[in-house]
């Protein structure tokens, strides 16, 4: 079967860096998602790889290794309106998406 | 900018009740798709569409029905509500660009809680 996992919660301080891991199994691979979704509201786009690497975008970056079925967001400086939920979704081989259960961030001051 | 509107936002039935999600997008997007999110699990896919008068089954299609008759909505229908259809449904749209190569994000609504009794 199809599978993603990420940790279901983490903690970090304000300012501080946290990487959030996603590890995957799926019927092929046409693009990786992350998206974030604060508490009782919609999931908002983030970032996109499909192809292997690092994708920076201002405090967030989003790395992708295909081979190992693997990526990460991280997120720098971090602020307190940080704290949501982060999700993570990879296309198939039959462009489907498949959604993880996603990850909350709880940020301390 | 409205983007996707959901309604109702809240909405509480009684088993075997029926109701509507309405869902409309003014980004004129031709894939819509609804989906359900409950605790500890990832969105589901329950029915998309990928253009006017067109649906697909999703991942979890049973107990409900869609309709696309119009462009810019897409409406999801509970004929007969079951306590394992409480959740959080949420509606989205994408458009073509970059079709399965390109990241053809997808653009939520707010979500429509519901609670079946």
């Amino acid at each position: 079967g199809q599978n993603i996992d990420q940790p279901t919660e983490m903690t970090a301080t304000e300012g501080a860096i946290v990487q959030i891991n996603c590890t995957y199994q799926t019927s092929g691979f046409n693009g990786l998602f992350w998206y974030q979704q604060h508490a009782g509201e919609a999931p908002t786009f983030l970032s996109y790889n499909v192809l292997d690497g690092l994708e920076e975008k201002g405090r967030f970056s989003s790395f992708l290794s295909r081979s190992k079925g693997y990526s990460y967001l991280l997120l720098k400086e971090l602020q307190m309106k940080d704290s949501a939920s982060y999700l993570c979704a990879v296309r198939d081989g039959n462009y489907q998406l498949i959604w993880g259960a996603g990850t909350k961030l709880i940020i301390k001051p | 900018n409205a983007g996707v509107t959901q309604t109702p936002k809240f909405r509480v039935l009684k088993t075997g009740q029926s109701m509507t999600l309405l869902c409309a997008q003014d980004m004129n997007h031709e894939y819509m798709y609804w989906y359900r999110q409950d605790p500890g699990m990832g969105l589901r896919l329950i029915h998309y569409s990928v253009g006017e008068g067109t649906t697909a089954k999703g991942e979890v299609p049973d107990g409900y029905n869609v309709s696309r008759l119009k462009k810019q909505n897409f409406l999801l229908g509970l004929e007969s509500a079951a306590p394992s259809q409480t959740s959080v449904y949420f509606c989205a749209s994408s458009d073509l660009t970059g079709g399965g190569s390109g990241a053809n994000v997808l653009t939520f609504g707010a979500g429509s809680r519901l609670t079946v009794l």
